[in-house]
């Protein structure tokens, strides 16, 4: 079964220095890859997707993601962070050839952004 | 265009009642979704209807049903609640026109906070 690891609970950035959420996937082929964003006491939204294609993807908000399919990667970037950027993030992933099994999401990290 | 809401925003149940969460979508998707949201532990996926007329079990159904009453309302339901059902739930919904469903960005409802006492 395809499984998503956040290794990082919590990072604590200060505002203008760059970020990286790191995410890893396990599952025998490329699976499509999500990144979501959910503010306090919100519900998530979308930053960003891969598909296919360009393995740099860009996002909302300024947010970058890149698939690496050697280290089983789809880490999240942004190179100067704002106070507002302070959320819960989840990568998230789905299988290609499954029908409808179910999207599998990480543990979330928690970013926090300091001045 | 309200996406996906959800009611009640809060509920307190006592050990053993049971109580509907709503959920309804205006953007004409297919496939809905319910996920309750604990600390440490991510989304986990409670049932889904991939279209109007169908429901399926996720990762942690026991305790739960659903019904999808029409094309934009799928409510979950919590027949005798327990203080392991304490927990805040996700409504979701998405497009999936004919393709795999969990290709389609999931759009998320605000959540329901409920507490289990």
């Amino acid at each position: 079964a395809q499984s998503v690891t956040q290794p990082d609970i919590h990072i604590t950035v200060s505002e203008g220095a760059s970020l990286e959420l790191r995410c890893n996937y396990s599952y025998g082929a490329t699976p499509y890859l999500f990144w979501y964003v959910q503010s306090p006491g919100q519900g998530l939204q979308l930053l960003l997707k891969y598909f296919s294609g360009d393995t740099l993807v860009q996002g909302i908000k300024g947010f970058e993601a890149e698939f690496k399919r050697s280290q089983s990667s789809f880490n999240l970037r942004k190179p100067s962070v704002h106070w507002s950027d302070a959320a819960e993030y989840f990568c998230a992933v789905a299988e290609r050839f499954s029908g409808n099994t179910p999207l599998v999401f990480g543990k979330g990290t928690r970013l926090s952004v300091i001045a | 265009n309200a996406g996906v809401t959800q009611t009640p925003k809060f509920q307190v149940l006592k050990t053993g009642q049971s109580m509907t969460l709503q959920c309804a979508q205006d953007m004409n998707h297919n496939s809905m979704y319910w996920y309750r949201q604990d600390p440490g532990m991510g989304l986990r996926l409670i049932y889904y209807s991939a279209s109007e007329g169908t429901t399926d079990k996720g990762e942690v159904p026991n305790g739960y049903n659903v019904s999808r009453l029409n094309k934009r309302e799928f409510s979950l339901r919590l027949e005798s609640a327990a203080p392991s059902q304490t927990s805040v739930y996700f409504c979701a919904s998405s497009e999936a026109r004919g393709r795999t469903t969990y290709q389609e960005t999931q759009y998320f409802g605000p959540g329901t906070r409920l507490l289990v006492l």
